[in-house]
């Protein structure tokens, strides 16, 4: 089973600006790409679920886009505001390992006010 | 309509000793998935049980088992206790299989010390 890669590994983002970081997965055989936002002292919460190539899922100001072919998703956040702090995790899942998901790390984005 | 609840949150065990986790899932979930965090560590995969069937395994010893129930309620067990088992144990619930198109809900987790 390869890896699922998470960059950066942290972030430090002015309260205000707008914010991106890349899951890298591997591409053969994928099946489904899964967001999750894992905020301090609380269970990871799901943000997006993403299956189709080209895809862009939005929930209020985070947004995610889906390359299957090449095997990356980045994850988008507008306006950072304090409540975005959090640790987000990426994880792939493809059908030759039955649908194992594969978990990146994460990216630990805090936001300054 | 409840979450996913683990029992118990808290837990202190000594070298040696084996603990059972419990984990309930949404009503309805089929899938059960069971994760370790340790400091500094990521989600690492414990095992996927669906429809009381073990479905997929990660790279733990064999001291780390699971069972799901008919009513899909899971338990996780783990034998002869070691310092480094010392973590936060989350289990998740989903619809379908966990990594397949539906999202999972995550237990607040058992956090697991190991004296």
């Amino acid at each position: 089973i390869l890896n699922v890669e998470q960059s950066p590994q942290s972030l430090h983002v002015q309260e205000g600006d707008s914010t991106n970081f890349t899951c890298s997965f591997p591409s053969s055989n994928f099946y489904a790409l899964h967001w999750y936002r894992w905020e301090t002292a609380k269970s990871p919460e799901a943000l997006f679920v993403m299956t189709l190539n080209g895809d862009e899922k939005k929930k209020g100001r985070i947004s995610a886009t889906l390359n299957t072919k090449e095997g990356y998703s980045y994850l988008y956040i507008k306006g950072s505001q304090p409540e975005d702090s959090a640790t987000y995790l990426c994880a792939s899942s493809d059908v030759d390992s039955n649908y194992q998901l594969i978990w990146g790390a994460g990216t630990k984005l805090i936001i300054k006010p | 309509k409840a979450g996913v609840t683990q029992t118990p949150r808290y837990l202190i065990k000594t070298r040696g000793q084996q603990v059972t986790l419990s984990c309930s899932p949404i009503s309805g979930h089929r899938s059960v998935s069971w994760y370790q965090q340790t400091p500094g560590q990521g989600l690492q995969f414990l095992f996927e049980y669906f429809s009381e069937t073990q479905r997929n395994k990660g790279n733990f010893p064999g001291r780390f088992s699971g069972r799901q129930f008919s009513n899909s309620r899971s338990e996780m067990n783990v034998s002869t206790l070691e310092l480094g088992d010392s973590a936060l144990y989350l289990c998740a619930s989903s619809l379908a299989g966990v990594g397949e198109n539906t999202e999972a809900f995550f237990g607040q987790g058992t956090r697991l010390t190991v004296v």
